[in-house]
């Protein structure tokens, strides 16, 4: 899978979108590219995932470049909750492909009240 | 409906020692994952079943072990334990057959909190 690089560290204002980018220059045709979150001491949580069109859910919005180098995941209106460390990981789906999430660093977000 | 269960959600264990961890997937899901996570190492892939079969292993020493049963629950077995096996574990579970996009969300439990002292 695909290497991913994200920023250490974000604030955001409360009420405010959280913008969060994701590089991952080499990722290949048939690789997804994943976000989740983990809030302090629990298990993480999936948020959404895409391969080249924008996504869209309750929890959040996926915006992919149109190259595929790189992604951005919006918040709308960043809660106190919303405060985690965010994973943004490239996955292939294919059926001879490695099952398992590799995590990375992640981006350390901090809401504000 | 439930999430992914992990018991027990804290243990502490003596060197030399072994432990196991139970997972109880989501009801439906037949994928379940093993995943280590530690401040200096973070999250990192143990291992997976599906169908009560290994379907891919990370690169941890044959002293960390798991097993699937055919309700889909799993466990994983660690045998003499070390200080650096101090971590939380954390169990995800997906719908995830061979291939395809959908069901592909893993979903984690709490995790156990393992302290080797």
């Amino acid at each position: 899978d695909a290497k991913t690089t994200q920023p250490p560290s974000m604030d955001c204002a409360e009420g405010r979108a959280a913008n969060l980018p994701c590089n991952h220059s080499t990722i290949s045709g048939n690789e997804y590219v994943y976000w989740y979150r983990q809030i302090h001491s629990q298990g993480p949580q999936y948020i959404i995932h895409g391969l080249k069109n924008n996504e869209t859910n309750e929890m959040a919005s996926l915006i992919i470049t149109e190259d595929r180098k790189s992604s951005t995941l919006i918040l709308p209106h960043a809660t106190l909750r919303d405060t985690a460390v965010y994973y943004c990981i490239a996955r292939s789906l294919g059926s001879g492909s490695a099952r398992q999430l590799t995590f990375g660093s992640g981006t350390q977000l901090t809401v504000l009240p | 409906k439930a999430g992914v269960t992990q018991t027990p959600r804290y243990l502490i264990k003596t060197r030399g020692q072994q432990v196991t961890l139970s997972c109880s997937p989501i009801s439906g899901h037949r994928s379940v994952s093993w995943y280590q996570q530690t401040p200096g190492q973070g999250l990192q892939f143990l291992f997976e079943y599906f169908s009560e079969t290994q379907r891919n292993k990370g690169n941890f020493p044959g002293r960390f072990s798991g097993r699937q049963f055919s309700n889909s629950r799993s466990e994983m077995n660690v045998s003499t334990l070390e200080l650096g096996d101090s971590a939380l574990y954390l169990c995800a579970s997906s719908l995830a057959g061979a291939g395809g996009r959908s069901g592909t969300e893993a979903f984690f439990g709490q995790g156990t909190r393992l302290t080797v002292v």
